[in-house]
């Protein structure tokens, strides 16, 4: 099966631009999806597919792919960003299998 | 408006059985596959188990297969995790989620604990 890797921990200061990164095979054949993960609470959505955004997201945050990397940036790093982020997609080996990064900490200073 | 409400989690001893369950609500549920993600206390998300619409096709992680089986109702909008041969490393949040393109997971439940321990 594949795999995701993830920066385990990023950090950015108030109001700048970070970007998060997410390697792996199968980013070179599928869309890395996206997911925000505040603690206490299940992941949330912010983006799949190219680059596009579920109801709700902010334009702060978008998508980008190059190779074997997906990328999620968030432009003005807001306070309520700190979060976990997760990327997925569906695995090389299987028509339903999907894979997650290990995620990355955001922190915002 | 979405919504996945699991049940079935709880304490139970290593080697014995569990069934979760997962009832789906605000979306035709068998136009979509369903996953099974789960989350170790402190760890990041693990992929368990999919399904699709119509239980065609199905795939597990390699940590569980053999030991688990996803399945579903359509007539009851319910999905299921049979979890057999429970070991302490299964102990994990366990959250049924949607299915959409490509591998994207674009709804969560909350979540059912399931703590593998004697």
């Amino acid at each position: 099966s594949s795999e995701l890797t993830q920066d385990p921990a990023v950090s950015v200061a108030l109001g700048q631009t970070v970007r998060i990164t997410c390697q792996g095979d199968s980013l070179r054949s599928y869309y890395a999806s996206w997911y925000q993960q505040k603690p206490g609470q299940a992941p949330v959505l912010v983006i799949y597919g190219k680059n596009n955004r579920p109801s709700g997201i902010p334009d702060r945050f978008s998508g980008s792919s190059s190779g074997n990397t997906a990328s999620l940036t968030i432009t003005g790093a807001q306070a309520e960003d700190e979060a976990d982020y997760y990327c997925n997609s569906r695995d090389s080996s299987g028509n339903l299998d999907v894979v997650f990064g290990g995620g990355t900490k955001l922190t915002v200073l | 408006e979405v919504q996945l409400v699991e049940s079935g989690g709880g304490l139970v001893q290593p080697g014995r059985s569990l069934r979760l369950s997962c009832a789906a609500s605000g979306f035709t549920f068998d136009d979509y596959a369903m996953h099974w993600v789960r989350q170790a206390p402190g760890k990041g998300l693990e992929w368990v188990s999919g399904i699709s619409w119509n239980s065609g096709s199905i795939g597990y992680a390699d940590s569980v297969k053999g030991r688990f089986t996803i399945s579903r109702d359509n007539a009851k909008n319910s999905l299921y995790l049979q979890m057999n041969s429970l070991r302490a490393e299964d102990t994990a949040l366990y959250y049924c989620a949607k299915g959409a393109a490509a591998g994207t997971v674009d709804y969560w439940g909350q979540g059912t604990l399931v703590t593998v321990s004697s």
